[in-house]
């Protein structure tokens, strides 16, 4: 049972452009909603979170959008940069203890 | 620097060898964790610990064995009851306490081969 799920394996766009990684949410306990950016061979490096309580945080040219009702959440990359291409992992806490729960990931190419 | 060390980075097995992944943080964080990463599955939770001395299973835990005896290090034994350990294995790190982020400082990971 998937309950974070990423469900485009890969996104390309041309550089400049804006990226829009999409992820939803099954479980209603999920408070806390992270985006994490990882290079092949390497570990994952937090890119930016938002609360429930939010519905937009911005971060430079990051910004994530979260739609509760929806169980919905975005990352918007803008512009986009060849250095963004990644894999890009949604993630969501909740509860007592402080485990992430991870989708599949969207692999993103920018293409110069 | 502040961080997390994983050793070894690259590492080859025998059937019916166990193997130990170590990962160490000087970063002061309670809590310590253990993924693993195979392509196109995402980052799967095997186990985690939020206090020395305690740790619990997560999703994919049979065939995996921890110990938390100090603040610092989480090793994770891959057995010989894995079916299959070919993967990339990566140790994670965070605060626990007030305000409540839940975010996770990564290593830079461990990729175990079986021969």
């Amino acid at each position: 049972d998937q309950q974070v799920k990423q469900n485009s394996p890969s996104l390309s766009v041309q550089e400049g452009r804006i990226s829009i990684l999409n992820c939803d949410y099954t479980n209603s306990m999920f408070d806390y909603f992270l985006w994490y950016k990882k290079y092949p061979a390497e570990g994952p490096t937090f890119l930016i979170s938002i609360s429930s309580i939010k519905d937009k945080n911005e971060d430079g040219r990051f910004t994530v959008f979260l739609n509760k009702s929806a169980k919905h959440l975005s990352l918007h990359i803008v512009p986009s940069q060849p250095g963004d291409s990644a894999v890009y992992f949604c993630a969501a806490s909740g509860g007592s203890n402080y485990k992430l729960t991870f989708g599949k990931g969207t692999l993103l190419t920018v293409n110069p | 620097d502040g961080g997390i060390t994983q050793s070894p980075k690259y590492l080859f097995r025998k059937e019916g060898q166990n193997v130990t992944l170590s990962c160490e943080q000087n970063l002061n964080h309670d809590a310590m964790y253990w993924y693993r990463q195979d392509p196109g599955q995402g980052l799967r939770l095997i186990y985690y610990s939020q206090i020395v001395n305690d740790f619990q299973k997560g999703d994919i835990a049979e065939g995996y064995s921890v110990s938390r005896e100090k603040k610092e290090s989480f090793p994770l034994t891959v057995t010989s009851a894995q079916k299959n350990p070919t993967a990339f294995y990566l140790c994670a790190s965070s605060k626990t306490g007030s305000p409540h982020t839940g975010e996770l400082f990564f290593g830079e990971g461990s990729r175990l081969t079986v021969l």
